[in-house]
């Protein structure tokens, strides 16, 4: 089984700090993905990644960096904490080749608090 | 852009029962696939059942199986014999096989309760 690990399932930060959030698959997965999930809005895209050091914006960028250094580890950066990034933080990879309806697979979340 | 909506924010089940969760996409799309996602209160999200666009027979994944309807871009999903581990967030998502890689579009989720 896909095993997605996120470092942290509760983070409590303050306003300004500078934050990083920890993904690391182990099925060598090319795509990895960064979603917030909130009450009523559902899931958005923040960023994703094709490849090692490759990064594309996603629906809701600002705020938010990336870093891709090794193929299993997809990391989140909040330069300056806001409150308004209190959130669920989501990561999830996936294969690509040529099967398009490969699905996503999802680690367990860490639900971020910006006080 | 594709658009994904889900207009039933929260509904209920009796256990054993059955119950469909309506989903509606909007793409210019031709070839592209649907998902239904499942996250339980213990939040991992996990893939409950996958229909490809060009694909006319509806999925079917043991007590769940999916009403696609290309035409009208629907795609609910039909939970059979309720089950009180079925209570979840349901989320349906739409993805498309363009620039190398897919994103996925979601749904803002209905929220399933199953009742003993």
């Amino acid at each position: 089984d896909v095993k997605v690990t996120q470092s942290s399932r509760y983070l409590v930060k303050r306003t300004g700090e500078k934050v990083f959030l920890e993904c690391v698959q182990d099925m060598d997965h090319e795509n990895m993905f960064w979603y917030r999930q909130d009450p009523g809005l559902g899931l958005r895209l923040i960023y994703f990644s094709y490849d090692v050091k490759m990064k594309e914006k996603g629906d809701i960028p600002e705020g938010y960096s990336v870093s891709r250094e090794k193929k299993e580890r997809f990391s989140l950066i909040l330069e300056s904490a806001s409150t308004n990034q209190t959130s669920m933080y989501l990561c999830a990879s996936k294969y690509t080749g040529e099967v398009f309806n490969q699905p996503q697979h999802f680690g367990d979340g860490t639900r971020l608090s910006i006080l | 852009a594709q658009t994904v909506t889900q207009s039933q924010p929260e509904m209920s089940v009796q256990e054993a029962e059955t119950v469909t969760l309506s989903c509606t996409y909007d793409t210019s799309e031709n070839n592209y696939y649907l998902f239904w996602y499942k996250q339980p209160p213990s939040r991992q999200m996990i893939l409950v059942i996958r229909q490809e666009a060009y694909k006319q027979q509806n999925a079917t994944e043991n007590r769940f199986s999916v009403n696609f309807q290309k035409a009208a871009k629907s795609f609910s999903l039909k939970i059979s014999d309720s089950q009180l581990g079925d209570t979840a967030m349901y989320f349906c998502a739409f993805a498309y096989s363009g620039a190398g890689s897919y994103q996925l579009t979601f749904g803002k989720g209905t929220k399933l309760s199953v009742i003993p």
